[in-house]
């Protein structure tokens, strides 16, 4: 089954006690991404990736960092979290390039974070 | 400017009702992608159609499909025979640019619309 997994899927944590949330896809997918969701203010891209190795900053990005060292894989590493940074996270991810009816962005399933 | 304006906070059906969620968007570019995502209460997000801006067909997925007005700048879904199951936060989404392999295929979201299903 085609999809995007991340770990783990609630998470609750102290301030400035480093995490790392997974995310995985098994299609094969160039492009991968992370948003976080927060009332009022919809779905903010964090960072994303082109490609292995090619990674580059969203609109959100202060306190958050990503690696994309196998094409399937792309984690969010929060090094120092803050209560600020209590959100529902997504990955998403899609092919690079114009294929028509499959141009669409798929996404995890969410993961809900707590910092404390 | 907001790019993406969804009108409708909050909506109430009737199960087997066809149900209209608004889209309006901005952009200036002439190559762009627009999509809608189920959010059930559940959490995750839910592809259910895409259109592209240089499609000429409204896009359909089963019960769903794209009433696209590009002059108008709208996106519609429409969700027809509504079920319970519809129940849920419904995006719309907007990809800016033409694809390339060399961009960022980042989506700008609406604010939502929470659709419930009345028995």
């Amino acid at each position: 089954e085609a999809q995007v997994t991340q770990n783990p899927r609630y998470l609750i944590t102290v301030t400035g006690k480093k995490l790392t949330v997974t995310c995985s896809q098994n299609m094969n997918h160039e492009y991968m991404s992370w948003y976080r969701q927060d009332p009022g203010l919809g779905l903010r891209q964090i960072y994303y990736s082109m490609n292995v190795e090619v990674t580059d900053k969203g609109d959100v990005p202060e306190g958050y960092k990503v690696s994309r060292k196998e094409k399937r894989n792309f984690p969010l590493i929060l090094e120092s979290p803050s209560p600020n940074q209590t959100s529902l996270y997504f990955c998403a991810s899609s092919w690079l390039g114009r294929r028509g009816h499959t141009d669409t962005q798929y996404f995890g399933p969410g993961t809900r974070l707590t910092v404390l | 400017a907001q790019k993406i304006t969804q009108t409708q906070p909050g909506m109430f059906v009737q199960e087997k009702e066809a149900v209209t969620l608004d889209c309006t968007y901005d952009t200036s570019d002439q190559s762009y992608g627009l999509f809608w995502y189920k959010q059930p209460s559940s959490g995750e997000m839910i592809f259910l159609i895409y259109q592209g801006s240089y499609d000429e067909q409204n896009a359909t997925e089963g019960r769903y499909s794209l009433n696209f007005q590009k002059a108008r700048k709208s996106a519609n879904l429409v969700i027809s025979a509504s079920q319970l199951g519809d129940s849920a936060m419904y995006f719309c989404a907007m990809r800016e640019g033409p694809r390339s392999n060399f961009g960022n295929e980042k989506l700008t979201f609406g604010t939502g619309t929470r659709l419930t299903i009345i028995p």
